[in-house]
C-alpha cells in the first residue's frame, strides 16, 4: 500500500498561472481533504470531499477549486495563482462512517511545496 | 481561524527527560488528535482521544483531555533524539457540530531532544 500520494512534490509558478495538484489514496477511504500549511502555522482546511461525488468548502477555499474524480483521487486546482498561495499543500484521507461522528484518524500525503512568484 | 493553541511553541530537553505539550481549543469536539511532523514531511497520527475519555496511553505517549477546560496535554516519556519533531493537536468537531468535516489544527510545538 502506498497510502496517500501527491504529485508534484515541488512546483514554482508565476503569478496568474494555473496548475492542478493531484492526490490519490489506495486505502478505499471515502473522505478526502486538502489542507495548506504556512510557516509557523498549523494546517488549514481548504476543501473536503466526504464521499465520492460531493465536495464542500473548508476554512480557506478562496482561489481554489477541487474535483473528486473517483473514490481514489481528489485534485486541487489553482486557476490563477497568487503569491499568497505560496504554501505547502497536504492531502489527507480517512474512513468516514455513515451516520456517526468521526472517531478515526486522517492519513496524510507527503505534501506539495508550491512557490508563486 | 485556528481552533487550538499549543503551549509551549518550542521546547528543548535532554534525551531521557519527559516532554509535556499542552493544547487549548475553543469549541465543542467529538475527539482530539495529536500528530507529529518531521521536518519537511507529512503528518503522522499519534493518538486519538474521544470527548468522553479523560486519559489515553500508547507506548511512551500519554494524552489527557479536560473538556470542561477545553484543554489537552501530550506527555512523551523517556524522550529520544528521534522524537525531535513538531507536534500538533487537532480537533474534530464533525459536521454534526455545524462545521466542516475536517480537522482544525493548532500552530504546533517544536520539540528538540538534545542527545
Amino acid at each position: 500500500n502506498a497510502g496517500v500520494t501527491q504529485t508534484p512534490k515541488f512546483q514554482v509558478l508565476k503569478t496568474g498561472q494555473s496548475m492542478t495538484l493531484q492526490c490519490a489514496q489506495d486505502m478505499n477511504h471515502n473522505s478526502m481533504y486538502w489542507y495548506r500549511q504556512d510557516p509557523g502555522m498549523g494546517l488549514r482546511l481548504i476543501y473536503y470531499s466526504a464521499s465520492e461525488g460531493t465536495t464542500d468548502k473548508g476554512e480557506v477555499p478562496n482561489g481554489y477549486n477541487v474535483s473528486r474524480l473517483n473514490k481514489r483521487e481528489f485534485s486541487l486546482r489553482l486557476e490563477s495563482a497568487a503569491p499568497s498561495q505560496t504554501s505547502v499543500y497536504f492531502c489527507a484521507s480517512r474512513v468516514r462512517l455513515a451516520g456517526g461522528p468521526p472517531y478515526n484518524e486522517q492519513f496524510f500525503g507527503p505534501g506539495t511545496r508550491l512557490t508563486v512568484l | 481561524s485556528q481552533q487550538g493553541e499549543e503551549d509551549p511553541q518550542a521546547l528543548s530537553i535532554q534525551e531521557g527527560e519527559n516532554a509535556t505539550m499542552n493544547c487549548s481549543y475553543k469549541t465543542s469536539i467529538n475527539n482530539l488528535q495529536w500528530y507529529r511532523q518531521n521536518s519537511g514531511r507529512g503528518l503522522v497520527h499519534l493518538i486519538l482521544i474521544r470527548s468522553n475519555e479523560r486519559e489515553k496511553h500508547s507506548g511512551r505517549l500519554r494524552v489527557t483531555l479536560d473538556t470542561s477546560k477545553k484543554s489537552s496535554s501530550l506527555l512523551i516519556t523517556a524522550s529520544r533524539a528521534a522524537d525531535t519533531a513538531s507536534y500538533f493537536c487537532a480537533t474534530d468537531a464533525g459536521v454534526s457540530g455545524g462545521g466542516a468535516d475536517g480537522l482544525t489544527f493548532g500552530k504546533g510545538t517544536h520539540l528538540i531532544i538534545q542527545p
